[in-house]
């Protein structure tokens, strides 16, 4: 079953305006990643967030941990039409060598 | 540095055909995973090696699935026979330690008519 529920399913705004993706997950992490995938292409790692971590920046992203909530949110700052794709949390369900993927929130940026 | 190579980006084949995928991982990478993705499913672990050892297939949905790692440089997943069903884009993906992060290729999707 899938560990990691992203929300909402699809998003559209304007260049220049923020996008938050948020992401629940139902069982202990060590860590909590977001991936990048655009048309017809693999997915991209962005950032990796670990249980002990409550927020994290790289460049225009930030992304926040709460573990008591099971959640986790991705902001994507002053977007751009680049920034257009499917955008994925995966967890470790606890130290697992696996991954459980969301099904992604479908990121559209207007120009 | 090359990433993940995935090979053929695209197949089209006829219900009850073998197909095979094929996959090059990152040198160096321990780790090597196959996914499925569809629209109803999402993206599902179908299999992981480590060090060229199945490690967890549970994912695999019959035995018309099967996987292997000859070296470190080079995996298959092949359906035999293939259906309708098993439509898709397939990625493999690899890492240097585990789950974190994974390098992915750019699929195969695969049409079984």
């Amino acid at each position: 079953s899938q560990q990691g529920e992203e929300d909402p399913q699809a998003l559209s705004i304007q260049e220049g305006e923020n996008a938050t993706m948020n992401c629940s997950y139902k069982t202990s992490i060590n860590n909590l990643q977001w991936y990048r995938q655009n048309s017809g292409r693999g997915l991209v790692h962005l950032i990796l967030i670990r249980s002990n971590e409550r927020e994290k920046h790289s460049g225009r992203l930030r992304v926040t941990l709460d573990t008591s909530k099971k959640s986790s949110s991705l902001l994507i700052t002053a977007s751009r039409a680049a920034d257009t794709a499917s955008y994925f949390c995966a967890t470790d369900g606890g130290g697992s060598e696996k991954l459980v993927f969301g099904k992604g929130t479908k990121l559209t940026v207007n120009p | 540095d090359a990433g993940v190579i995935q090979s053929p980006r695209h197949e089209v084949t006829e219900m009850g055909q073998e197909v095979t995928l094929r996959c090059k991982p990152i040198s160096g990478h321990d780790y090597l995973f196959w996914y499925r993705q569809t629209m109803m499913r999402g993206l599902e672990l179908l299999i992981y090696f480590n060090n060229n050892v199945p490690i967890d297939d549970s994912g695999m949905p019959e035995d018309r699935f099967s996987a292997k790692m000859p070296n470190a440089s080079f995996s298959t997943l092949k359906i035999q026979p293939s259906e309708p069903r098993d439509s898709a884009v397939y990625f493999c993906a690899s890492s240097d330690r585990g789950p974190q992060p994974q390098h992915f290729g750019d699929g195969t999707r695969l049409s079984i008519l």
